[in-house]
Parts: C-alpha cells; structure tokens; sequence
C-alpha cells in the first residue's frame, strides 16, 4: 500500500468543523483512499472510501484534487464522541492483502 | 452489516502460560483473516496472515513459533500466543476479508492482553 502523512494530532471544539489532511505522493491507478477511525480499545470502524473529487456519506466528506495525491477528510460540527484516531490508507482493495496503517491523526475535541 | 466477533474482550494470565483469542465471522465466509498487535499511543501493527486451511505467513519479526495461528474454518481463526510474557501485553485484533463490506473488510473489537 502506497505511503500515508497525516500530521500526528489536531485539537478542535465541539460545533467546529474539521479537515484532516493526508498525502498520498505515490498513489497508483488503481488504488482507493479509505479513511478510517478508531477509539481507544476497538478495533477500527470505516469512515469513507474515494476514488476522486468529492465524496460524501451521512458521517464525513472525502475531498481528492484530480492528481490525487492528497486527500482531506472533512467532519461536520465536530462532538466530543468524535475525538479518536484516524487512519488515512491507500491501496488497491481489491487485491485483498492486508491493510497497513500509518501512525494516524489523533483528533480531541474540546467543549 | 457484518461481524466479526472477537473473544475475549479482555485477558490477564501469569508470565509463561499460553492464550487463545478467536475470531469468528458472523454471517460471512472468511477466507482470508488478518491479526495485528497494537501498543499503546501507537498504529496498529500486522502480524500475520491467515488463510482457511493454510499455513498463516508472518510479517518479518513476529515469531510464528511463538503466536500460533489457526484458520481450520471459513468462521474461525485462532491466535494463540505461547509462553506469554510482560512484554507480550499488548491490544491485539483481527480483521476479516469481507467483500460485503464497503471497504472489503471488518475488523474485530479487540483483546487487551496483560500477561503479569
């Protein structure tokens, strides 16, 4: 699976809106950005998957430039159940291998 | 959606004694099942790959002698970690092959693993 950055952590508040970025420089043709969550003692939960521009499900938005070698994950009016861990992955799903995790984004959100 | 049922939750056992975590899938064939480590403030880390009726394949430093793992079922994979010790605790947790999953696959809830 193609290397991953996301910046380490980010604070926010509650109501906020918030962008988590994520670089992608070697993606390849047939690779997918899924993004992932995890809280503290679980096993992580699927957030979103994109292929490019925009997608958009009932919990986040999925925003990839046409290069595609980045990606932001969007949450809306942020609450205090959403501070956790994200994980941005990249690779092709389809092949079925393992998921590699990079270190993450761990988000807090404040009142 | 589907589950992926992971048991137990929790465990302490004393340094030098083995422990079983299992996974089963619920409502779905797994063919292929993955486990990873996780320590603390830390990403998760694979460990291994397990295919039903297949030897697992073992990431590159992870003792295969050490944590035995066993997928005799399209249901059921077992991770058994021998002659635990301190250093062993850790939170460990499987991941399924699911191509009804929207992203292909469904991870279990996790053990936390304290070896004393």
């Amino acid at each position: 699976l193609a290397k991953t950055t996301q910046p380490i952590s980010m604070d926010s508040y509650e109501g906020q809106e918030v962008n988590i970025t994520c670089s992608h420089n070697n993606i390849a043709t047939n690779d997918y950005i899924t993004w992932y969550q995890q809280f503290p003692s679980q096993g992580p939960r699927f957030i979103i998957q994109g292929y490019k521009t925009k997608v958009t499900n009932e919990v986040a938005s999925l925003f990839i430039p046409a290069d595609r070698k980045s990606s932001t994950l969007s949450l809306p009016r942020v609450s205090l159940s959403d501070t956790a861990v994200y994980y941005c992955l990249v690779g092709d799903l389809q092949a079925g291998t393992a998921l590699i995790f990079g270190k993450g984004t761990t988000l807090s959100v404040s009142s | 959606g589907a589950v992926v049922s992971q048991h137990p939750s929790w465990v302490i056992c004393k340094s030098g004694t083995s422990v079983k975590i299992e996974c089963r899938s619920l409502d779905f064939q797994a063919t292929t099942m993955f486990w990873y480590r996780q320590f603390p403030k830390q990403s998760l880390m694979l460990m291994a790959t397990s295919n039903e009726g297949s030897k697992a394949t073992y990431e590159q430093g992870v003792e295969k002698d050490k944590f035995l793992i066993n997928h005799a079922s399209l249901t059921l994979s077992t991770l058994t970690v021998t002659s635990a010790h301190p250093e062993d605790s850790s939170f460990y947790i499987c991941s399924a092959r699911d191509l009804g999953a929207a992203d292909g696959y469904t991870f279990g809830s996790g053990t936390r693993l304290t070896v004393v």
